[in-house]
């Protein structure tokens, strides 16, 4: 069975533009969480998905949503890009909610100039 | 939210134990204890989560004392493929609430040498 698998796996984007990030889950897998990750820090929680409704949200601003397919797969979506916004974003699938066990992709890195 | 504490790195040598502990001071009864692996450009592995008390799998042990304040991971006889991130998460098993929410720390940087 294939993993989770995010596209793209490379992106460089200017300031004020925005972007989507894509995310399929393992089959079965009906929770999508999605984080981010700077460099030298932990992955920080953004959002979380189960049943195609929105289950968490981090402290991130409205210029970050994302939403879930019928197919569970998911997007996320930035606005008016910020040069702090360059990072690697990773999406993880569980079977339940965020805190069983999570699988991660390989995720996007993501560089605003 | 409870918040966890890690040592920032740690060193050990090829073939010995290793033990990483985490404290979490304002742990829930709610919330169970999970250990993710990274790599470099990589996104997180897991590794083990338990509860309370001791949980083993192929390959690690989690330690988890009576009182839940802390927890220990034991990863045994390492080697240098065990060079990684090691975080620690606390979070609230009941996906139903928005209170599940888990938060990665900096981590713990184990390097391992030859």
């Amino acid at each position: 069975d294939a993993g989770v698998t995010q596209s793209p796996t490379h992106l460089i984007k200017t300031r004020g533009q925005q972007v989507t990030l894509r995310c399929s889950p393992i089959s079965g897998h009906k929770s999508v969480s999605w984080y981010q990750q700077v460099l030298g820090q932990g992955p920080q929680f953004i959002f979380q998905y189960y049943e195609k409704e929105e289950r968490g949200r981090g402290n991130f601003p409205d210029r970050f949503s994302a939403r879930q397919f019928p197919n569970y797969s998911s997007e996320l979506n930035v606005n008016a890009l910020l040069l702090g916004d360059s990072a690697l974003y990773l999406c993880a699938s569980s079977l339940y909610g965020q805190n069983t066990e999570a699988f991660f992709g390989q995720g996007t890195r993501l560089t605003v100039v | 939210l409870a918040k966890t504490t890690q040592p920032i790195s740690m060193d050990s040598y090829e073939g010995q134990e290793v033990n990483i502990t985490c404290s979490h001071n304002n742990i829930a009864t709610n919330d169970y204890i999970t250990w993710y692996q990274q790599f470099p450009s990589q996104g997180p592995r897991f590794i083990i989560q338990g509860y309370k008390t001791k949980v083993t799998n192929e390959v690690a042990s989690l330690f988890i004392p009576a009182d839940r304040k802390s927890s220990t991971l034991s990863l045994p006889r390492v080697s240098l493929s065990d060079t990684a991130v090691y975080y620690c998460l606390v979070g609230d098993y009941s996906y139903n609430t928005n209170a599940g929410k888990s938060t990665f720390g900096d981590g713990t940087t184990l390097t391992v040498k030859p």
